[in-house]
C-alpha cells in the first residue's frame, strides 16, 4: 500500500518569507514517482513538478525547489521569497509503475502568504 | 487543445435525486481518471479508463455510482440515489499513452452539494 503524508495542515508567513512545506511517503516499490500539485482557489489542480525514484537530484525552478530524499522518504518543497500569488493549497503525491499510474495524494498543506 | 473540461462546475441536488457529470480529456489522451475530494482532504481516486474500457475501480465507488467512457474519448460520472455524503468535487484527470510518471492534467472539477 502507498501513502503520503503532510504533516502540515496550514502554513501561514509574511511575504517574502521562505517556506518549506514537508511530504513523507511510503510504498514497497522500487520504481514510483513524486509529485507536487498546486490547487488555487479556483479548484483546478496544477502540477508543478515530477521526479521518479532514480533521480535524487535535487531542483530548482525560479522560487521553487524541491529536495528529494530516499533515505528519508521525503520530498519537501520550498518557496523562497514567498509572494501573496502562492497562497493555495499544495498537494504531494505518488504513483508506482503499475498499469494504472493512479495517484495517491497527500491531505495537501494551506499556505497563506500575508501581505 | 484547452485541456480538460469539466461540466457543470457546480451541481446542487436533492437527497435522492440523481446526477451525471461530463469529463472532456485532452483529445490525444487515452487515459481517463475519476478522483473525489471532499472538503479539507487530498483528491482520492475513484475510477480509471484505458480508452473505453474501465480498468481499475476504487472500493469508494459503490454501486451508486457508475462511470462510462463510451468511445473513448468523453465520460460521465453518475450517481444514483444521492447522500449527503456524496457532497464534494469531482475531479476528472487525463494522461497521454505512454505515462510513465508523467504528470496528469486535472480538470477544474465538480462541486456537487447534495441538500
Amino acid at each position: 500500500a502507498q501513502k503520503v503524508t503532510q504533516a502540515q495542515t496550514e502554513i501561514s508567513v509574511v511575504e517574502k518569507e521562505d517556506v518549506t512545506l514537508d511530504c513523507v511517503y511510503e510504498t514497497r516499490d522500487t520504481t514510483y514517482y513524486l509529485f507536487w500539485y498546486k490547487q488555487p482557489p479556483s479548484g483546478e489542480l496544477v502540477f508543478l513538478i515530477r521526479r521518479n525514484s532514480f533521480d535524487e537530484q535535487n531542483e530548482i525552478s525560479g522560487r521553487y525547489s524541491w529536495n528529494f530524499q530516499k533515505s528519508t522518504s521525503s520530498f519537501n518543497f520550498t518557496i523562497t521569497a514567498s509572494q501573496v500569488v502562492d497562497s493555495a493549497v499544495y498537494f504531494c503525491a505518488l504513483t508506482n509503475n503499475n498499469a494504472g499510474n493512479m495517484l495517491t495524494f497527500g491531505g495537501g498543506t494551506r499556505l497563506m502568504v500575508k501581505p | 487543445d484547452t485541456g480538460v473540461s469539466q461540466d457543470p462546475r457546480h451541481k446542487i441536488t436533492k437527497r435522492g435525486q440523481n446526477v451525471t457529470f461530463r469529463c472532456d480529456p485532452i483529445s490525444e489522451h487515452n487515459r481517463l481518471y475519476w478522483y473525489r475530494q471532499t472538503l479539507g482532504q487530498g483528491p482520492e481516486f475513484l475510477t480509471y479508463f484505458q480508452n473505453e474500457a474501465q480498468l481499475e475501480k476504487s472500493r469508494l465507488l459503490s454501486d451508486r455510482f457508475s462511470a462510462e467512457r463510451p468511445k473513448g474519448s468523453f465520460s460521465t460520472l453518475e450517481i444514483q440515489r444521492t447522500e449527503q455524503g456524496d457532497s464534494a468535487m469531482y475531479l476528472c484527470a487525463s494522461s497521454p499513452p505512454n505515462l510513465k510518471g508523467y504528470g496528469y492534467t486535472f480538470g477544474s472539477g465538480t462541486r456537487l452539494t447534495v441538500v
